[in-house]
């Protein structure tokens, strides 16, 4: 089973800083993660998916890096609604997906 | 507009049984593939199962193997989640998410249904 580290725990950002989340696999997932942001009390919303493709109805400030066991969520510019939970999943290996175990963006 | 609705949680002693459903609208299900995800309190996401489109594969976690039973009614645009031997740790919100593409079962989920909380405890 493929692990996903997600790094750091909690991020604390102000509005309109840049916030950038790491998500590191025990071994090569290739392209295949993506990332989701998930709110207090809503289900998951996918971000981008296979490392850098944004889903549609994505913001251009979100976007997805890297390949193999290492990558990187940036969010451009925050924004009040982007202050939420945010995690990365693997298709490469499976059964099963696998699921990093999050990064908090709050507000500083 | 694309929905998917789940219903059928609630508390069920340890030992018991459950049947979760997933409604679904606004595109063609007998197409796309579907998963269920849990997510314990307070904690990550969980993949539990996925079902091809037709039904004709299906796929688990470990720890579900043997307990959990997926499937789908494509004539009643439904998918299911029977679940036995229900243990504390199965507490969770269950959702219902969609394949994000036609007729593969990829693995990556672009829509998701608000969930249905399952509680075991005595």
């Amino acid at each position: 089973e493929i692990v996903l580290t997600q790094s750091p725990a909690t991020l604390s950002l102000s509005p309109g800083e840049r916030a950038t989340l790491s998500c590191r696999a025990s071994q090569s997932v290739s392209g295949y993660l993506a990332w989701y942001q998930q709110k207090p009390g809503q289900a998951p919303r996918l971000l981008i998916y296979d490392a850098s493709n944004r889903a549609t109805g994505i913001p251009a400030r979100f976007s997805g890096s890297g390949s193999g066991t290492d990558f990187t969520l940036t969010i451009s510019s925050l924004e009040p609604e982007d202050f939420a939970v945010y995690y990365c999943q693997q298709r490469r290996n499976w059964p099963p997906f696998t699921f990093g175990g999050g990064t908090k963006v709050e507000i500083k | 507009e694309v929905q998917l609705l789940e219903s059928g949680g609630g508390l069920v002693q340890p030992g018991g049984s459950l049947r979760l459903s997933c409604a679904v609208s606004g595109f063609t299900f007998s197409s796309y593939a579907m998963s269920w995800v849990r997510q314990a309190p307070g904690k990550g996401l969980e993949w539990v199962s996925a079902i091809s489109g037709s039904g004709g594969s299906t796929y688990y976690t470990d720890s579900v193997k043997g307990r959990f039973t997926i499937s789908r009614d494509n004539s009643k645009n439904t998918l299911y989640l029977q679940m036995n031997s229900l243990r504390a740790e199965d507490t969770a919100v269950y959702y219902c998410a969609k394949d994000v593409w036609f007729e593969e079962l990829s693995g990556a989920f672009d829509i998701w249904g608000q969930g249905t909380m399952v509680t075991v405890s005595s």
